[in-house]
């Protein structure tokens, strides 16, 4: 299976604040990427699917990109609602999630 | 709107089964496969595999192979996941979710979860 990771595993930041996460396949998987977000004692909400295309309703300061192994996730103004772990999913060959990226508000 | 309303928490002895049911609205059921994700207490997601809606097709996760079964009721827009053999491990929380379909591979709408609980 392909394996995929997360960076950093956490984070804490201002509201405001620019915030990236970085997600690596162990393989190319052109741009089979998804991004979610999950909120304690949520289901995890579809934010960015295909890398980079903003999933409909979804606020305009997250943004998604990368194709192949390295893909980045921004939250361009980060803001009280945003804390949430965020996970990277691929579904090139079956489908595995990334460990996730808890942030939080400094 | 799209609805997906999964059934109520499960207690279970290990080496029981547990079947969860997930049932949808607001789209029409056939076009879409149905997702599950599994999340232990305090860790991540975990991918357990798909059904097809239309065709009944599925592809699970490798480790689940042989433990677990998924299937669909088209005539009530009920898709089920049923995982035998229960472990002290398989506690989770297990989340139905809507996709893939021919619009994209990704999972755009979720089931509010449903906990099992396996223990002796």
């Amino acid at each position: 299976d392909i394996q995929m990771t997360q960076s950093p595993s956490s984070l804490s930041a201002s509201v405001g604040d620019r915030v990236t996460i970085t997600c690596q396949a162990s393989q190319d998987i052109s741009n089979y990427l998804n991004w979610y977000q999950q909120k304690p004692g949520k289901a995890p909400k579809l934010l960015i699917y295909d890398a980079s295309n903003l999933e409909t309703g979804v606020p305009s300061r997250f943004s998604g990109s990368g194709s192949g192994t390295d893909f980045t996730f921004t939250i361009s103004s980060l803001q009280p609602e945003d804390i949430a772990t965020y996970y990277c999913q691929q579904y090139d060959n079956v489908v595995t999630f990334g460990p996730g990226t808890k942030v939080d508000i400094k | 709107q799209v609805q997906l309303v999964q059934s109520g928490a499960e207690v279970k002895k290990p080496g029981a089964s547990v079947k969860v049911s997930c049932k949808a609205s607001g789209y029409t059921f056939t076009s879409y496969g149905i997702s599950w994700v599994r999340q232990a207490p305090g860790q991540g997601l975990e991918w357990m595999g798909w059904i097809s809606a239309y065709n009944g097709n599925t592809n699970y996760a490798q480790k689940l192979q042989g433990r677990v079964t998924m299937t669909t009721d088209t005539s009530t827009s009920t898709a089920y996941m049923e995982l035998r053999s229960l472990r002290s491990d398989d506690t989770a929380v297990y989340y139905c979710a809507r996709g893939p379909s021919a619009y994209g591979d990704q999972n755009d709408y979720w089931g509010q979860g449903t906990l099992v609980t396996v223990s002796s």
